[in-house]
């Protein structure tokens, strides 16, 4: 099974500054199948990027995504107040399996 | 309204049965396998088991492996998951999730997600 490592685990940023997070995979994923959720507190995840660089329906594009093989990448441009969440990369080729997660907190 | 909506969800003690229903609406969900996905109280994202469209195939992980069975009415709009000998570690907010994809392959990203249902295994 592919086991996905986020990094890092908190990311303390200001509003305007530029994040970068990180998913490696301990076996490369078929078909770039890699996604990025975000979710805040309470409620329930949401679709940011799908194979490895697509945005979902309605993601602003400060939100990008980046990788291939076995290291993707999400990048906000920009950070605004309300993109400070929890992120989580998943993987689809095979099985499905998510990232422990990263933590993007206000500095 | 483009939606899905959990319920069933309860306080249960170990050992027991609970059933998980996902009631959908505003899109085709006959054309699109239907995920669950559990996180537990401050951990992060477990996928738990998928249905294909048709009921097809089923597929669960491994930790909830013969003690789960899941199903759908598509003429109900429904997918359900049947939680037998439940144990502590299950003690989990339950989500429901949509394929972003119609079609065949059971892995895919999830576009829709509902807004989860608490179980708690206790005594």
């Amino acid at each position: 099974e592919i086991v996905l490592t986020q990094s890092p685990g908190t990311l303390s940023l200001s509003p305007g500054e530029r994040a970068t997070l990180s998913c490696r995979a301990s076996q490369r994923i078929s078909s770039n199948s890699l996604a990025w959720y975000q979710q805040k507190p309470g409620q329930a995840p949401s679709l940011l990027i799908y194979g490895a660089s697509s945005r979902a329906t309605g993601i602003p594009d400060r939100f990008s995504g980046s990788g291939s093989g076995t290291d993707f990448s999400l990048t906000i441009s920009r950070l605004e107040p309300e993109d400070f969440a929890v992120y989580y990369c998943q993987q689809y080729g095979s099985l499905i399996v998510f990232g422990q997660g990263t933590r993007l907190e206000i500095k | 309204q483009v939606q899905l909506v959990e319920s069933g969800g309860g306080v249960v003690q170990p050992g027991r049965s609970l059933r998980l229903s996902c009631e959908a609406s505003g899109f085709p969900f006959r054309s699109y396998g239907i995920h669950w996905v559990r996180q537990a109280p401050g951990k992060g994202l477990e996928w738990v088991a998928v249905i294909a469209y048709d009921g097809s195939y089923r597929y669960f992980g491994d930790s909830v492996k013969g003690r789960l069975t899941i199903s759908r009415d598509n003429s109900q709009n429904t997918v359900y998951l049947q939680m037998n000998s439940l144990r502590l570690e299950d003690t989990a907010v339950y989500y429901c999730a949509k394929s972003l994809l119609r079609g065949v392959s059971p892995w895919d990203a999830f576009d829709m997600w509902g807004q989860g249902t608490m179980v708690t295994v206790s005594s």
